[in-house]
């Protein structure tokens, strides 16, 4: 599976934007880029996903570097509640099934008040 | 309230116990998965099952035992366990795991130490 390089740490304040890179230099063209977040004492929580362009709900915002190597979570105005650890993850499709995702250690975000 | 319900929460056992966790899920999804998290470790697939057939066994120690009897119910049958089995066992769903831009839902979890 291709993989992902991340920061194991950030920190931000609270209310001003964040920007959590991502690399993944050996994406393949079928590769799905997907975010996840993990709260303390919580399961893993979906976050946004994307293949080729930027990405918007209403949790956050996915941008895709245009040769697909790179990508950023952007949280647009943190709280304290988003104090967690992201998680960016490649979903390859082989053809024969996705099966299950593959996390990494992912980057623990902390956010002063 | 993620649809994904994990029981129970905690659970203590010794070496020799046969113990099982169970997983059920209200989201009308037909794949389920298991994962282990130990401590300061990602995440661990163990188990996905896709229409009640398991499509992956991530080289799990046979004293972990899967079940799954229908789409919305995962167990995790345990005997004969070590203490380096203690971790954070999380069960998630999703609609169809062959599909690599689905959404899971993970549950919060079975914190289980091993005496």
């Amino acid at each position: 599976d291709a993989k992902t390089t991340q920061p194991n740490s950030m920190e931000s304040n609270e209310e001003e934007p964040v920007h959590l890179p991502c690399n993944h230099s050996t994406i393949s063209g079928t590769d799905y880029i997907h975010w996840y977040r993990q709260l303390p004492s919580q399961g893993p929580e979906y976050v946004i996903h994307g293949l080729t362009s930027n990405v918007n709900n209403r949790m956050a915002s996915l941008a895709i570097a245009e040769d697909r190597k790179s990508s950023t979570l952007i949280l647009h105005r943190a709280t304290l509640r988003d104090a967690a650890v992201y998680y960016c993850i490649l979903r390859p499709y082989s053809g024969g099934g996705a099966d299950g995702l593959t996390f990494g250690k992912g980057t623990h975000l902390i956010i002063q008040p | 309230e993620t649809g994904v319900t994990q029981t129970p929460r905690h659970l203590v056992m010794g070496m020799t116990n046969k113990k099982s966790l169970k997983c059920e899920q209200h989201l009308g999804h037909n794949a389920m998965y298991w994962y282990k998290q130990s401590a300061k470790k990602p995440l661990e697939l163990m188990f996905v099952y896709n229409f009640k057939e398991q499509t992956e066994n991530n080289s799990v120690p046979s004293r972990f035992s899967p079940e799954c009897p229908n789409s919305s119910h995962l167990f995790l049958h345990l005997h004969t366990l070590q203490p380096e089995d203690s971790a954070l066992y999380l069960c998630a769903s999703s609609q169809d795991s062959s599909r690599a831009n689905e959404k899971l839902f993970f549950g919060s979890g079975t914190q289980l130490s091993v005496l």
